[in-house]
């Protein structure tokens, strides 16, 4: 079975311009989450998609930052103009069920490594 | 808020070493605590979790016990492995509905032979 697959998995590119990266969940996953670190600090959630609806996007930075996921199959992240602080790895991680705290496990990608320069 | 503290990296151990790196949080209600494990190269990996307190969650020879009373999670391997190198993340499930993790900074491991 296919894990949760991440593109493009490195990108560099200049401020002030777009990235979309995309995501491919384990099939029959309904939750689909996008983390991102940034050098040297935390990993931090960005967003839940259940299915095509957004569940909790408390974590997204600011409106440069939108997320997809039409048909509730594959997710896209876009940053549209990229800052140099959003340098970092996005992660992509999918679950069956979105109850973390009963058991349930959280699949990542191997995440999309950003360069802004 | 609820958080996660890790011990500062990097480790560096010799081969069949033991390893402890510790793990604190803070959170409301009652979590559930993970370790996650990044090999260079690839992606996170689920090591072991544990849901309830006194719980020890165990896999590949590591284990962590989910300590209440000292908010605590540490991460411990009797003898490490060269294959062990790798960066180790604490995690909690940060939210009421538990739908969402925090992390801990991450603490990378590098054994020697």
């Amino acid at each position: 079975e296919a894990g949760v697959t991440q593109f493009p998995s490195h990108s560099v590119i200049e401020k002030g311009q777009t990235v979309t990266l995309r995501c491919d969940p384990i099939s029959g996953h309904d939750n689909l989450y996008w983390y991102r670190r940034v050098m040297g600090k935390e990993i931090k959630f960005l967003l839940h998609f259940v299915k095509e609806s957004k569940q909790d996007e408390s974590g997204m930075p600011n409106n440069r930052f939108l997320a997809e996921r039409t048909g509730g199959t594959y997710s896209t992240l876009k940053v549209q103009p990229a800052e140099l602080e959003d340098s970092g790895v996005y992660f992509c991680a999918s679950s069956q069920y979105a109850q973390l705290n009963s058991g349930n496990t959280i699949y990542f990608g191997e995440g999309s490594w950003l360069t802004v320069v | 808020g609820n958080s996660v503290t890790q011990m500062e990296g990097p480790v560096t151990l010799s081969e069949e070493a033991f390893l402890t790196i510790n793990c604190t949080y803070t959170a409301t209600g009652y979590p559930s605590l993970f370790w996650y494990v990044q090999y260079p190269g690839e992606g996170l990996q689920l090591l072991l979790k544990a849901t309830k307190a006194d719980d020890k969650g165990s896999n590949k020879g590591f284990e962590a016990t989910y300590r209440k009373e000292t908010t605590s999670f540490h991460l411990e391997k009797g003898s490490v492995q060269v294959s062990d190198s790798a960066v180790y993340f604490c995690a909690l499930s940060a939210n009421q509905a538990g739908t969402a993790l925090i992390f801990g900074k991450g603490t990378t491991l590098s054994v020697s032979s």
